[in-house]
């Protein structure tokens, strides 16, 4: 069974602080995929990041950085200089690797406030 | 990039009756498409998987009399929740795997409150 764990329920900062995101994940599986997803009050899904398990190498994306490490089971999410758009709750979710996209496995959330 | 969109975005129903949501892929053909609902403050979690020409595929616990799903055509799946009580009050996501690239799209949700 697959399951991610999100220990952070709600993070709060200051602007123009960094910010990281725990996610560790367990799967039986050798090959799979990990996500990160943002959810502002909309409601909507906002894809962020998919790193499949054959690349551990770390990826910057503007202020977002990603850890992934193998040996720990974790894929750590930071905002650097975090901004008060930043305020949503994030989410690391977890797949199969099956040729085609399969069903995610979703952790539980780290709703990040940011204020002024 | 793909689009999946829903319908409707957002509806209120009276208990007893059933509410049918549509998920659809706008540009490109979806074989399957998976149901997700999301309580509030809480995780989303897979309720379904709908498959093209066949039955779907429900996750342990979700009642398939309750939680009709139809993926009648290649760009359309339906959840139609039957007989609607106020503990079904949620968000209802779904998402479309486009083949090729590997990618899964979200829809942007559909809000149900049951009165």
């Amino acid at each position: 069974a697959q399951k991610v764990t999100q220990a952070q329920t709600e993070i709060s900062v200051v602007e123009k602080e960094d910010v990281t995101l725990d996610c560790v994940y367990e799967t039986r599986d050798t090959t799979y995929y990990l996500f990160w997803y943002k959810q502002p009050p909309s409601g909507e899904l906002v894809f962020l990041i998919r790193r499949n398990s054959f690349d551990e190498q770390n990826e910057i994306s503007g202020r977002y950085s990603w850890n992934f490490q193998k040996s720990t089971s974790s894929f750590n999410f930071t905002i650097t200089a975090s901004q008060v758009v930043d305020s949503a709750v994030y989410f690391c979710a977890l797949s199969g690797y099956t040729g085609t996209a399969s069903k995610l496995t979703f952790g539980t959330g780290t709703r990040l406030q940011v204020t002024l | 990039g793909a689009v999946v969109s829903q319908h409707p975005s957002r509806v209120i129903c009276k208990s007893g009756t059933s509410v049918k949501i549509e998920c659809r892929s706008l540009d490109f053909q979806a074989t399957t498409m998976f149901w997700y609902r999301q309580f509030p403050k809480q995780s989303l979690m897979l309720m379904a998987t709908s498959n093209e020409g066949s039955k779907a595929t429900y996750e342990q616990g979700v009642e398939k009399d309750k939680f009709l799903i139809n993926h009648a055509s290649l760009t359309l799946s339906t959840l139609t929740v039957t007989s609607a009580h106020p503990e079904d009050s949620s968000f209802y996501i779904c998402s479309a795997p486009r083949a090729g690239d590997d990618e899964q799209y979200f829809g942007p949700g559909t809000r149900l409150t049951v009165t």
